[in-house]
């Protein structure tokens, strides 16, 4: 049962431009929402959060966006970086200490 | 930043072997968790573990799985009869406890069954 889903399993984008990543959820009781940034041969590194009583939370060149009706969020990397170019997984917890459900993730590449 | 630690980083192992991870969590975190990656798939969660015992397993977690917190720093995960299907990069990861604190991974642990 998937309960977080990233249906791109890819994207390419030009540097400087907009990067958006896509995720889905179906668990209606998931009140916090992550994004991870995972390189190859490392663990995934936590990039930015936001809780279901907010709809959006920025941080640098990294936005999160939530739609609670939709069960929708999306990362938006604005200004793109070659840097950037690494596998993105959102992920989803209920309650503080149980699990975090992660997306199949989504390999950006940010093309110079 | 405190961050997570885990040994080997690589471990090559026969099957029918015992093979035993290991990880060092952030120090005043309260949960700790494994997660596993076989290549080209999804991160799966395996176990989490509160207060010196284990709080939610799935169903990949069967008899073949242990986990163990032997002092007040190492969190380990001990598989007893490793099978082929067992190698994936394993991730031990730890959260604070309090509510929307985010989890934290160590940089994993690479096991390959032969």
């Amino acid at each position: 049962d998937q309960q977080v889903k990233q249906n791109s399993p890819s994207l390419s984008v030009q540097e400087g431009r907009i990067s958006i990543l896509n995720c889905d959820y179906t668990n209606s009781m998931f009140d916090y929402f992550l994004w991870y940034k995972k390189y190859p041969a490392e663990g995934p590194t936590f990039l930015i959060s936001i809780s279901s009583i907010k709809d959006k939370n920025e941080d640098g060149r990294f936005t999160v966006f939530l739609n609670k009706s939709a069960k929708h969020l999306s990362l938006h990397i604005v200004p793109s970086q070659p840097g950037d170019s690494a596998v993105y997984f959102c992920a989803a917890s209920a309650l503080a200490g149980n699990q975090f459900y992660f997306g199949t993730g989504t390999s950006l590449t940010v093309i110079p | 930043e405190p961050e997570v630690t885990q040994t080997p980083s690589h471990q090559v192992t026969q099957m029918g072997q015992e093979v035993i991870l290991r990880c060092v969590p952030i120090s005043n975190h309260l949960y700790f968790y494994w997660y596993r990656q076989i290549l080209g798939q999804k991160v799966e969660f395996l176990v989490s573990f509160y207060n010196n015992e284990i709080s939610e397993k799935s169903e990949i977690f069967d008899d073949q799985f242990s986990v163990e917190r032997p002092d007040g720093s190492n969190f380990t995960l001990k598989i007893r009869s490793t099978k082929l299907e067992d190698s994936a990069m394993y991730f031990c990861a730890s959260v604070q406890g309090s509510n929307n604190s985010p989890l934290h991974f160590g940089n994993g642990t690479r096991l390959t069954v032969t």
